[in-house]
């Protein structure tokens, strides 16, 4: 079963404004991961926290971490209408074959 | 996606025939993993490999085999095609299969069974 739930499952927004999507999960983990999709491709890893970290950025990118509450959140800041795309959470449990347990998604549409 | 490919990728097939698809990887990545992807349900773990030979099953294994004779090679099988594995299959590698780093993913293969 799965790991994550995101949170909305769609989100849309013009360009410019910032999106924020939420992913959560069940058990205990050692990292989570964010994937984005693009329409007829495969997954694209985006980033990844770590359980002991509470927030972390790449470009566009900031990713909270809560293990309190067992959730994580993506913003996507300042979109663009290539933002446009499925975007995944993905739980690391800590076992030694590198499992993820991957959500439904959120389908996010940036418009122009 | 660069160092990764799958083949076919798309393939439509009857029932009750087997079907296997190929994920083929140039990175020398020990671990490898197939998954599905289907409307509502997400991504799900078909089966995986942390080695040549080596094979385990995931959540969704029934009516799949795998096999892995060498490193850059991860075959899945539907031994007998049904209409319930229509769907969208994605392979994925890893290098270090702790999870601290993130998969990369083939493009996918539709396969279609009717």
């Amino acid at each position: 079963s799965q790991q994550g739930e995101e949170d909305p499952q769609a989100l849309s927004i013009q360009e410019g404004e910032n999106a924020t999507m939420n992913c959560s999960y069940k058990t205990s983990i050692n990292n989570l991961q964010w994937y984005r999709q693009n329409s007829g491709r495969g997954l694209v890893h985006l980033i990844l926290i770590r359980s002991n970290e509470r927030e972390k950025h790449s470009g566009r990118l900031r990713v909270t971490l809560d293990t309190s509450k067992k959730s994580s959140s993506l913003l996507i800041t300042a979109s663009r209408a290539a933002d446009t795309a499925s975007y995944f959470c993905a739980t690391y449990r800590g076992s030694t074959l590198g499992r993820l347990y991957f959500g439904r998604g959120t389908q996010l549409t940036v418009w122009p | 996606d660069a160092g990764i490919t799958q083949s076919p990728r798309h393939k439509v097939t009857e029932t009750g025939t087997p079907v296997t698809l190929r994920c083929h990887q140039t990175e020398n990545h020990r671990y490898m993993y197939w998954y599905r992807q289907d409307p509502g349900h997400g991504l799900r773990l078909i089966h995986y490999s942390y080695g040549v030979k080596d094979t385990d099953k995931g959540e969704v294994s029934d009516g799949y085999s795998v096999s892995r004779s060498k490193t850059e090679d991860f075959l899945l099988t539907l031994e007998s095609a049904t209409s319930s594995q229509t769907s969208v299959y994605f392979c994925a590698i890893s290098d270090q299969g702790i999870g601290n780093y993130g998969y990369t993913f083939g493009s996918g293969t539709r396969l279609t069974v009717v």
